[in-house]
């Protein structure tokens, strides 16, 4: 079991440009989450998906979109990127109904120039 | 307004104390409380959850709940220098549906 994983890694960005982070799990987990953390704010929720085929708003959704493309897959996109939002993006995912536990992806660092 | 309040820390003891640990929270209601380690540039790793009033132990962990206070705690018996992370505290608030609010975290500093 891989886990949570999230590609790429790194990645730099010029002001304007647009990527697409991408996380997958193999736990068989309903519900998948996009987080960022910034020096001295915290995890922040960006978006959600509850289970397939949902999606949802979280406490920092601007600037970004989702996309659940099955059971596995959440992904994360800036269509124009910002210096705001250069962090560190994290998946997780949990599946155990009454239960939240959540488990993390490694990460993507990205910064935007 | 959902919050999660931690001390930032740094929290420091030596080799073999007990570092406690604390997190309040603002929503009553609220049902499900984790804590998570991270090391300094990995994520989060989840070491302990707590649904119920009282104390949990596992292994050197014991995370305690006061729901009447809206009072989460994380003692660390035996500290080693390999405790030394921030200790982040979670909780699932029910307006929040499935989402974990977090604290901004705790340095712990176990000095050997």
């Amino acid at each position: 079991n891989a886990g949570v994983t999230q590609t790429p890694k790194f990645q730099v960005l010029k002001t304007g440009q647009s990527m697409t982070l991408q996380c997958a799990q193999d736990m068989n987990h309903n519900s998948m989450y996009w987080y960022r953390q910034d020096p001295g704010m915290g995890l922040r929720l960006i978006y959600y998906s509850a289970s397939e085929g949902t999606t949802d708003k979280g406490e920092v959704p601007n600037g970004y979109n989702v996309s659940r493309l099955n059971k596995r897959e959440f992904s994360l996109r800036l269509e124009s990127a910002a210096p705001s939002q250069t962090s560190v993006y994290f998946c997780a995912s949990h599946g155990l109904a009454g239960y939240n536990e959540q488990f993390f992806g490694p990460g993507t660092r990205l910064t935007v120039l | 307004q959902k919050e999660v309040e931690q001390n930032s820390g740094p929290l420091s003891v030596p080799e073999g104390a007990i570092a406690s640990l604390n997190c309040t929270y603002s929503d009553r209601g609220s049902q499900s409380f984790f804590w998570y380690r991270q090391y300094s540039g990995k994520s989060p790793e989840l070491i302990m959850s707590i649904y119920s009033n009282g104390d949990k132990e596992d292994g050197r962990f014991t995370a305690q709940l006061n729901k009447a206070s809206q009072y989460v705690s994380l003692l660390i018996r035996d500290s080693q220098p390999s405790d030394s992370a921030t200790y982040l505290c979670a909780v699932n608030m029910w307006a929040a549906g499935t989402a974990l609010i977090f604290g901004k975290g705790t340095t712990l500093s176990v000095s050997s």
